[in-house]
């Protein structure tokens, strides 16, 4: 079956700082999507980027297929912003979910 | 707004007492799944529906049973829970361009 990898596993940032998380993944998927997962549990969708680049706000997505990996950019964080990030890949018509970034805002 | 609801958001249940799970959507999606998680771990695919179309994933228990009575409203079952079964249970839905939108998810305690 498909790896997706998240890296880093952990991070913490001071508020105001920028961060990138990277997903890497083994084989052509149809689709990626980044999520959020709030402290109160819930998934929330960021980003649906099989190729490309989008932004949102302070948040933008890079996934460049061809070479099997997604970027997601975080600028100015906040302290809403912590929670964790999964990027997931659809593969064989269902989402295949990386571990996650444990992400710590700090005020 | 269009949504996925989950009720109740918090359920406990006493070991081997069987517990009902509800999922509803107003996204008019044609696919609704439903996904184990348990803690500091991603989402576990269990099954999904198709339309009325049932596919169960090869590793999800016996003990785990789903109902679709029609678009709207998703069940899941637990027939007999035990100890390992207490998650965060969490359904999404997905329509036509397959990107998948979750509920805020139920999360079950196991006494």
């Amino acid at each position: 079956g498909i790896q997706v990898e998240q890296s880093p596993p952990d991070l913490i940032l001071q508020e105001g700082a920028n961060s990138t998380l990277r997903c890497n993944f083994s084989d052509s998927v149809n689709n990626l999507q980044w999520f959020h997962q709030n402290p109160w549990g819930q998934l929330i969708n960021l980003f649906y980027i099989p190729s490309g680049t989008k932004q949102n706000g302070r948040l933008s997505a890079t996934t460049v297929a061809t070479e099997r990996y997604s970027l997601l950019y975080i600028s100015s964080s906040q302290t809403t912003d912590s929670g964790v990030y999964f990027c997931a890949v659809e593969y064989g018509n269902k989402l295949v979910f990386g571990a996650g970034t444990i992400l710590r805002v700090k005020s | 707004d269009a949504m996925v609801i989950q009720n109740p958001r918090y359920q406990v249940t006493q070991f081997g007492k069987p517990v009902t799970l509800s999922c509803s959507q107003t996204l008019n999606h044609n696919v609704m799944y439903w996904y184990q998680q348990k803690s500091s771990q991603a989402p576990k695919l269990l099954f999904h529906y198709y339309d009325k179309d049932f596919n169960n994933e090869a590793d999800t228990p016996d003990n785990f049973q789903s109902r679709r009575p029609n678009t709207s409203f998703c069940f899941l079952d637990i027939r007999s829970p035990g100890l390992g079964d207490a998650a965060m249970y969490l359904c999404a839905t997905s329509g036509e361009r397959d990107e998948q939108f979750f509920g805020p998810g139920t999360r079950l305690t196991v006494l």
